[in-house]
């Protein structure tokens, strides 16, 4: 069993649709939890980063964690074409010194 | 954030030659990791960079085939070896403030075909 997955879509949705993305994790000693959009041909970049259980929000999009339930979530409100990308959650914890990321779910917002 | 500049951005290689890809990141920092990613596929650690000695590497990687240098806290450099198509893939440079809750940044990927 992977630490961490992620269902890989491809999600398609209508412009302005809200999207939901998911993570499960088995490991209990991830503290810290991010979400990284990576373009094609391009490097991931760092979206969202949230350390604690409950919600955070940046403009349009809403990183969830449930500690409890070992589930994280990003949501995009209003999604845009310029959303389409793959998104990848990633997780670390203090014993290790390189994060591990999910297997990535990508996502086309159609015009 | 920090910047990571990664050169080549791509490159296209005769098998059984040897390829490096460079990264350079614009302020010091703690760790420095170097990833491959199979086109569709997420990122699979290949090595930490350790500044001044030793990489340690990911089980299915070794030395002789991905030799890492890590002169100072800035710069890193990942050698593709004997290179085969099967080595075909992107990759990516990563870098660390600090172990711990700091997030991870990436170069922008290094696109390597083999033929």
């Amino acid at each position: 069993q992977k630490e961490v997955e992620q269902d890989p879509g491809p999600l398609s949705v209508p412009e302005g649709a809200i999207v939901s993305l998911n993570c499960t994790y088995s490991n209990s000693a991830f503290q810290y939890f991010m979400w990284y959009r990576q373009y094609s041909r391009k490097g991931p970049e760092l979206l969202m980063y949230t350390y604690s259980s409950g919600n955070k929000e940046d403009g349009r999009f809403t990183a969830q964690v449930d500690k409890s339930s070992k589930y994280i979530s990003l949501f995009i409100r209003d999604s845009q074409p310029s959303d389409s990308a793959t998104y990848l959650c990633a997780m670390g914890d203090t014993g290790r010194r390189a994060l591990t990321f999910g297997s990535g779910t990508r996502l086309q917002v159609q015009p | 954030s920090a910047v990571i500049s990664q050169k080549p951005s791509r490159d296209i290689c005769q098998r059984g030659t040897s390829l490096t890809i460079q990264c350079q990141v614009d302020s010091q920092v703690t760790m420095m990791f170097w990833y491959r990613q199979q086109p569709g596929q997420s990122l699979t650690l290949i090595a930490t960079a350790n500044q001044g000695s030793e990489a340690t590497y990911e089980s299915g990687f070794v030395i002789d085939k991905f030799p890492i240098s890590r002169p100072n806290l800035t710069f890193s450099t990942l050698t593709v070896s004997n290179m085969s198509p099967e080595d075909s893939s992107i990759y990516l440079c990563s870098a660390r403030r600090g172990q711990g809750n700091t997030e991870a940044f990436f170069g922008q990927g290094t696109r390597l075909t083999v033929v």
